[in-house]
């Protein structure tokens, strides 16, 4: 099975920029993989921010933005705010079976 | 919009199985798959597998292949997963979640405990 990466920490001053990433084992991501990011705080069901590589929902903030880069999907935020420090988990899809990233953890400070 | 509510908390001994049910509040419930992903305590997410709600194919993860089922009644718009021979591992937070943009469920806690 692939194993899908993320960075395990990553710290953002608010206000600032902030690119998180979600690399594949078995090579380049690319649209064919469907990547999704999910948001996830303490206490809290996942809630989804990013579908099918860029895609947002209605309640996705503007200053989440979803892309690739460099043979990886990557999640960018910018102009952190306080309430943007939760976990952070990227999907990818392999022909149908689903392979989570193991989170982010993102600090605003 | 959709909502899926799942079933309240359990908690079972090791050796037994838990059914977790996921209902959802929308018009086309068959036009879609379900999703189950659990989450351990202080872990990450794991996905476990998806059922397509219209034709009832399946597809699991290799890790939970022939421990769980998924089901699905369409008359009632409610997917089902039933995981067996449970063990103290099992003890986490289940998912449901609607593909086509991932809308999840609030989540239900299965505690595994002699």
């Amino acid at each position: 099975q692939a194993v899908v990466t993320q960075e395990p920490s990553l710290t953002v001053s608010p206000g600032g920029t902030v690119t998180l990433t979600c690399g594949s084992s078995t090579g380049a991501v690319t649209s064919g993989h469907y990547p999704y990011w999910f948001q996830q705080k303490p206490g809290q069901a996942p809630r989804t921010l990013i579908y099918d590589t860029s895609n947002k929902h209605s309640w996705t903030p503007a200053r989440f933005s979803g892309s690739l880069l460099g043979g990886r999907a990557a999640l960018t935020l910018s102009g952190a705010q306080p309430e943007d420090e939760a976990d952070y988990y990227c999907l990818l899809s392999y022909s149908g079976v689903q392979v989570f990233g193991g989170g982010t953890k993102l600090t605003v400070l | 919009q959709v909502q899926l509510v799942q079933s309240g908390a359990e908690v079972k001994k090791p050796g037994a199985s838990v059914k977790v049910s996921c209902k959802a509040s929308e018009y086309s419930f068959t036009g879609y798959y379900m999703h189950w992903v659990r989450q351990a305590p202080g872990q990450g997410l794991e996905w476990m597998g998806w059922i397509n709600l219209n034709s009832g194919g399946t597809k699991y993860a290799q890790k939970f292949q022939g421990r769980v089922t998924l089901t699905r009644d369409t008359s009632i718009s409610t997917a089902y997963m039933d995981l067996s021979s449970l063990i103290s591992d099992d003890t986490a937070v289940y998912y449901c979640a609607r593909d086509s943009g991932w809308y999840w469920g609030q989540g239900t806690l299965v505690t595994v405990s002699s």
